[in-house]
């Protein structure tokens, strides 16, 4: 079946903190996993990952595909509280379609 | 930027009327515009593909019949609920593709509908 699967649902940490979110996915042949943060309204695009192994970073957000064990993970350094969101990953198939995963909500308490 | 607009924003209608919320690309042009619903504290879920100048495209599950989608120009779609039910109470969002590269798929800000 076609799922894309978030964990944890939800996440609350301190300030400071880091975290690990974590996207997996069943089917192997897509072109690429995507993550986006959504705050009050639309998801904003933070990563496109294509190849395995190979880590993307963005300031304090950095994000790797592991197409071997079929999972993704978004990490989140030095935490603050305007990282509280739902971070969403989606998978490309390349036939335009996006599959959402379930989302994980993170809380960042000051 | 690319910048993709929805209107209205919020919208509370009543039961057994219908309701139309535009999806316009600001300053590109969208092949390819996609419908997304997405119900409290859940993902999003595609609803349909619309292309420029032809029929939607709708996911298993949805009915074209109950929720119209038109994309009459390269700068807009339309989705018309029509008959609306509370069950159709949701956050609607629609995303533009500017380019080839699907990850160039640009959100709009979303619309609550309410129905009552």
């Amino acid at each position: 079946e076609d799922k894309v699967v978030q964990s944890p649902l939800s996440l609350v940490v301190h300030e400071g903190d880091t975290v690990t979110l974590n996207c997996s996915y069943e089917v192997t042949n897509f072109r690429s996993l995507l993550w986006y943060k959504q705050e009050k309204k639309a998801p904003t695009f933070l990563f496109m990952l294509t190849s395995s192994g190979i880590e993307k970073k963005s300031g304090r957000l950095s994000s790797i595909l592991d197409k071997k064990e079929l999972f993704s993970i978004l990490n989140i350094t030095a935490t603050q509280t305007g990282d509280s969101a739902v971070y969403l990953c989606a998978r490309d198939f390349g036939n335009e379609k996006l599959t959402f995963g379930t989302g994980t909500r993170l809380t960042i308490i000051p | 930027g690319a910048v993709v607009s929805q209107h209205p924003s919020r919208v509370i209608c009543k039961s057994g009327t219908s309701v139309k919320i535009e999806c316009r690309s600001l300053d590109f042009q969208a092949t390819t515009m996609f419908w997304y619903r997405q119900f409290p504290k859940q993902s999003l879920m595609l609803m349909a593909t619309s292309n420029e100048g032809s029929k939607a495209t709708y996911e298993q599950g949805v009915e074209k019949d109950k929720f119209l989608i038109n994309h009459a120009s390269l700068t807009l779609s339309t989705l018309t609920v029509t008959s609306a039910h509370p069950e159709d109470s949701s956050f609607y969002i629609c995303s533009a593709r500017r380019a080839a590269l699907s990850y160039e798929q640009y959100f709009g800000p979303g619309t609550r509908l309410t129905v009552t």
